[in-house]
């Protein structure tokens, strides 16, 4: 079946520090990928996508390229601030059969300190 | 365009009672997903429906449901309710159900006494 695997948090950096997560994938086909980010008693906010391999998704200074070759989705973010601070899900989404099934990764969280 | 809207955004239930969420989609999508999430099991598909029929269904037993009326809308229901069922439950929108951007609403937080 489907899975994502995130690195495991919390992730503390200090503001305007480089920022790295890692997302890798195992799935059928070709996925769409997808990274969410939820903040503190809220919903789930698209952050960017990718549908097909080597695209690379960008938003709010965040960045993330498909890599088929190796399953991977990292996130990436040259200099973060204190309100970047969050929860950060990957996810994917199957090609075929599974419609808007959306597998997730754990999460992780991010703290972003002055 | 408004967003996702679910209601409502909190609720207390009891063991063994019942519960319906309901969730409005953004207009024009026609696709709407559950999910729950938990601290220990994070996020998990319930179903999805499109066009009032369910087209993909979690691993989650029959007492969840939902169903999905012809403006949209949908519902989920939870009978019989466990401690365990004590989540936030979320709701997602998109225009099809082919590999789309899915856009999520606030959540309902259920906690179960």
């Amino acid at each position: 079946g489907n899975s994502v695997t995130q690195m495991e948090g919390p992730v503390t950096l200090s503001e305007e520090a480089f920022l790295t997560i890692n997302c890798t994938y195992t799935a059928t086909g070709y996925p769409s990928l997808f990274w969410y980010v939820q903040y503190p008693g809220e919903g789930l906010q698209l952050l960017l996508k990718a549908t097909k391999a080597d695209d690379k998704g960008s938003n709010k200074g965040f960045e993330a390229t498909y890599r088929k070759e190796t399953t991977s989705f990292h996130l990436e973010k040259g200099s973060v601030q204190v309100s970047d601070s969050a929860v950060y899900f990957c996810a994917l989404s199957p090609l075929t059969g599974g419609g808007n099934k959306l597998t997730f990764g754990t999460g992780t969280q991010l703290k972003v300190e002055l | 365009k408004a967003g996702v809207t679910q209601t409502p955004r909190y609720l207390i239930k009891t063991r063994g009672q019942q519960v319906t969420l309901s969730c409005s989609p953004i207009s024009g999508h026609r696709s709407v997903s559950w999910y729950q999430q938990t601290p220990g099991q994070g996020l998990q598909f319930l179903f999805e429906y499109f066009s009032e029929t369910q087209r993909n269904k979690g691993n989650f037993p029959g007492r969840f449901s939902g169903r999905q009326f012809s403006n949209s809308r949908s519902e989920m229901n939870v009978s019989t309710l466990e401690l365990g069922d004590s989540a936030l439950y979320l709701c997602a929108s998109s225009f099809s159900p082919t590999q789309e951007t899915q856009y999520f609403g606030p959540g309902t937080r259920l906690l179960v006494l």
